[in-house]
């Protein structure tokens, strides 16, 4: 079956820090991949996403490129603020409309210090 | 801005009580589903729905009904609660996975 493994946190990070969360999954055929956040007391909110090989996914100065050759989706972000603070879920959707679920990772919480 | 929206940010209900967790979005998608969230467990999916009418059970459905009437609404119904379904729960809603779902804001619940 599918499935999205995630590190473990809590990762802490001083402010302006570069923040790496590994991500890898397993799945048939050629999934699509995501990276939500969700901030303390809120729901989950799409952060980026990839559909095919290759691609990458960007938004508020984070990063993540869809790795096929190692299974990979890891988010990157260069320079952390505070405002950053949060979980952030992998998630993947199978390519096949059977099922029509997303596979999520357990979540990793990030913590920045001023 | 399309929107998921859950009637309740925090509820406290009392053991065996019957409770209704309700859930709307404005997106005119077909696919909703209800998750569960506790710490150290991620995300469980608790029963999902593909149109009007339909449900499927996800991996938790023990102890949980759902009803989808219309379109727009899906509601997750614990019919007699319980302690141990004090927990955080969303409701997401989608037209195509591969574009990724949309979450409403949660409604933490506790159960006495």
């Amino acid at each position: 079956g599918n499935s999205v493994t995630q590190m473990e946190g809590p990762v802490t990070l001083s402010e302006e820090a570069f923040l790496t969360i590994n991500c890898t999954y397993t799945a048939t055929g050629y999934p699509s991949l995501f990276w939500y956040v969700q901030y303390p007391g809120e729901g989950l909110q799409l952060l980026l996403k990839a559909t095919k090989a290759d691609d990458k996914g960007s938004n508020k100065g984070f990063e993540a490129t869809y790795r096929k050759e190692t299974t990979s989706f890891h988010l990157e972000k260069g320079s952390v603020q505070v405002s950053d603070s949060a979980v952030y879920f992998c998630a993947l959707s199978p390519f096949t409309s059977a099922g029509n679920k997303l596979t999520f990772g357990g979540g990793t919480r990030v913590l920045v210090k001023p | 801005d399309v929107k998921v929206t859950q009637s309740s940010r925090y509820l406290v209900k009392r053991t065996g009580e019957k409770v209704f967790l309700e859930c709307v979005q404005d997106m005119d998608h077909e696919n909703m589903f209800w998750y569960r969230q506790d710490p150290g467990l991620g995300l469980r999916l608790i029963y999902f729905s593909y149109d009007v009418k339909m449900k499927e059970k996800g991996d938790i459905p023990e102890g949980y009904s759902v009803s989808r009437e219309k379109k727009e609404r899906f509601s997750l119904i614990l019919e007699s609660a319980s302690t141990n379904q004090t927990s955080m729960y969303l409701c997401a809603s989608s037209l195509d996975p591969n574009y990724g779902y949309t979450f409403g804001s949660g409604t933490r619940l506790t159960v006495v």
